[in-house]
């Protein structure tokens, strides 16, 4: 298994520029997780997804955040408009038993 | 609410010696634990857990936890520290709150430094 892909792994785009970060899970595992880690706030749960549907998105900064997952292998999560405090690597995680396994992350810098 | 805490930020340990890298825990009910290891610009890798049945659970690359339900307490071991076992590693417990969920509570973390 190829494990959690994610892309892009590097994004540099300006203030104000909209941001689309995409995840494909594991194949058969039915939670999608969104993290963001920086070193000031450490690790972050943004939103989770099971079978493709929303169960908590309390985590999700503001509504400049969206995430959505239109099938069962693919989500995206979108930030527009982009600030440079949404500078961070995000982490997309997928589970299906009880432990979650990570992608690689997309490091975003926004100038 | 669930919540695991690691109170050392960093542990420095010598090549060849055991480290340890401590986390409690606090639940209600039976606690699902885990350990999870970063390497630089890599992301989380699951590295074992205790879900329920022996207290001691090996994992990968020579490491293993010990669950102690009085201490409250899922201690990371290992029993000959390497340089490449430098890495943050995260301590993590289920997240029971609203039924089933494959949701994790994390730690903050420690950076184990393994000196050659």
């Amino acid at each position: 298994d190829a494990g959690v892909i994610q892309s892009p792994r590097h994004e540099v785009t300006e203030m104000g520029q909209e941001v689309t970060l995409r995840c494909k899970p594991i194949s058969g595992h039915d939670y999608l997780f969104w993290y963001r880690q920086t070193m000031m706030r450490g690790l972050e749960l943004l939103i989770y997804f099971n079978n493709n549907v929303p169960i908590d998105d309390s985590g999700m900064p503001e509504d400049r955040f969206s995430a959505k997952m239109p099938n069962a292998s693919f989500s995206t999560l979108k930030i527009q408009p982009s600030e440079p405090r949404d500078s961070a690597v995000y982490f997309c995680a997928s589970s299906r038993l009880n432990e979650q396994y990570f992608g690689p992350g997309t490091r975003l810098t926004v100038t | 609410a669930q919540s695991v805490a690691q109170p050392e930020d960093q542990v420095n340990v010598a090549e060849g010696n055991p480290l340890t890298v401590k986390c409690t825990y606090s639940v209600s009910g039976n606690p699902y634990l885990f350990w999870y290891v970063q390497y630089p610009n890599r992301g989380l890798q699951f590295l074992l857990k205790y879900i329920t049945g022996d207290n001691l659970v090996k994992g990968s690359y020579g490491f293993e936890a010990e669950f102690n339900k009085s201490q409250t307490s899922f201690h990371l071991k290992k029993p000959s520290a390497l340089v490449s076992d430098s890495a943050l590693y995260f301590c993590a417990v289920r997240d029971i709150g609203g039924g089933a969920t494959n949701k994790l509570i994390f730690g903050t973390g420690t950076l184990l430094a393994v000196q050659p």
